[in-house]
């Protein structure tokens, strides 16, 4: 699976849309990008995941660059809710058989 | 339909000992994802089961081991306990096919701290 480089921290004001970046610029063509979130002390949760195209669910919108090497994740409103560690995550497949490898992730801290 | 349950969610052992985890998939996951997160860090893979056998290991020794039985719920055991072993034990059941391929559902996890 590629390699992701995300910052280690960031702030948003509550309220306010959160754009959380990753970088995966060794990405190959089959490899998907996901996002989960853990909040502390909890385990970690699926948001959102695309290949080429960009997603939005209910929780948030992936922006995909069209060279593929990064990606953004949008979370459109934060709350204090959405304070939690976020981890981008590139893999080859999207069977539920492979592991997930976890790099350091994002901590997002959403301030009042 | 019910979530990924663990238990206990904490436990307390000491050095040398051994400990048993336990996880119950979501309903009709066939499979299941044992992760150790350490403090400060992101899980790392242990192993996972599909359909009663192991399908995949990362670089855990041999002294951490599992069961998946045949309604799904699995185990996870980790023998002669070192200081090093005191985690977040987190266990997630996913589906080969159908729904949102590739996903996990994680469960809350269990805290284990080897004194």
């Amino acid at each position: 699976d590629a390699k992701t480089t995300q910052p280690p921290s960031m702030d948003c004001a509550e309220g306010r849309a959160a754009n959380l970046p990753c970088n995966h610029s060794t990405i190959s063509g089959n490899e998907y990008v996901y996002w989960y979130r853990q909040i502390h002390s909890q385990g970690p949760q699926y948001i959102i995941h695309g290949l080429k195209n960009n997603e939005t669910n209910e929780m948030a919108s992936l922006i995909i660059t069209e060279d593929r090497k990064s990606s953004t994740l949008i979370l459109p409103h934060a709350t204090l809710r959405d304070t939690a560690v976020y981890y981008c995550i590139v893999r080859v497949d999207d069977t539920g058989r492979r592991a997930l490898t976890f790099g350091s992730g994002t901590r997002l801290q959403v301030q009042p | 339909e019910t979530g990924v349950t663990q238990s206990p969610t904490h436990l307390i052992k000491t050095r040398g000992q051994q400990v048993t985890l336990r996880c119950s998939s979501q309903s009709g996951h066939n499979t299941v994802s044992w992760y150790q997160q350490a403090l400060g860090q992101g899980p790392q893979f242990i192993f996972q089961y599909y359909r009663e056998e192991e399908n995949g290991r990362g670089n855990f020794p041999p002294r951490f081991s599992g069961l998946q039985f045949p309604n799904y719920s699995s185990e996870l055991n980790v023998n002669a306990l070192e200081l090093d072993d005191s985690a977040l034990y987190l266990c997630a059941s996913s589906l080969v096919s159908g729904g949102i391929r590739g996903t996990q559902y994680f469960g809350p996890g269990t805290r284990l701290l080897v004194l």
